[in-house]
């Protein structure tokens, strides 16, 4: 199985400032016959379900805003939110579906500084 | 505008089962692969299993292998999960989920997930 680990496990950043998740898979999530990874990238709050924010390691989900990107090809990732607000407050989780065994990093709570 | 509408929360004794559904409206039921998601409290999330409709045939973690039972039901576009055999540490929150892409979309079949239920909270106690 694809083994998900992200850091930091836990990140305070002040408002305005940039946030940075790192996501590495213990084997390529990259599919050679399209070229595409097949990593995404979820927002979770309090009391609600994940909420899709990147797939293909870089496509924003529609009415994502656009200070959420995502980088990154083979193994390792990145999500960055560029100007950190205070909606933004969440747990943030990285997903693998190269692999019909998905699974899912352990999660990174991001807080306000 | 695609909805999963889950069934409601359940508390059940140790050692039995849980089933959970989830009603899919909007779009077309049969070609999406829907999964069933869990989280224990204050942990992460747990991928358990998926399935295609139209295809009818599940895939499901190792961990659950043997206690977790999907199925979909085309007519009502509603997928199901079971538990068998609970235990304590199966108290979670239990989600589906819905792919982005159709399976036909490439060669994979499973992709990311685009729209969740809201959750259905089980409680496993004496």
């Amino acid at each position: 199985d694809i083994v998900m680990t992200q850091s930091p496990d836990s990140l305070a950043v002040s408002l305005g400032e940039r946030a940075t998740i790192n996501c590495k898979s213990s084997q390529s999530v990259l599919y050679s016959s399209n070229n595409k990874n097949y990593l995404a990238w979820y927002q979770q709050k309090p009391g609600q379900p994940p909420k899709l924010l990147i797939y293909w390691a870089s496509t924003r989900e529609s009415g994502v805003p656009d200070r959420f990107s995502g980088s990154g090809s083979g193994t390792d990732f990145t999500l960055t939110i560029s100007s950190l607000q205070a909606e933004d407050v969440a747990v943030y989780y990285c997903q693998q579906y190269y692999s019909t065994m998905y699974s899912f990093g352990q999660g990174t709570k991001l807080e306000i500084k | 505008q695609v909805q999963l509408v889950q069934s409601g929360a359940e508390v059940k004794k140790p050692g039995s089962s849980v089933k959970v559904s989830c009603k899919a409206s909007g779009g077309t039921f049969s070609s999406y692969a829907i999964s069933w998601v869990r989280q224990a409290p204050g942990q992460g999330l747990e991928w358990m299993g998926g399935i295609i409709p139209i295809f009818g045939t599940a895939n499901y973690a190792q961990k659950f292998q043997g206690r977790v039972t999907i199925t979909a039901d085309e007519s009502t576009s509603t997928a199901y999960m079971e538990l068998s055999s609970l235990r304590s540490e199966d108290t979670a929150v239990y989600y589906c989920a819905r792919d982005g892409p159709p399976y036909y979309y490439d060669s994979s079949g499973y992709y990311y997930f685009q729209h969740w239920g809201q959750g259905t909270l089980v409680t496993v106690s004496s």
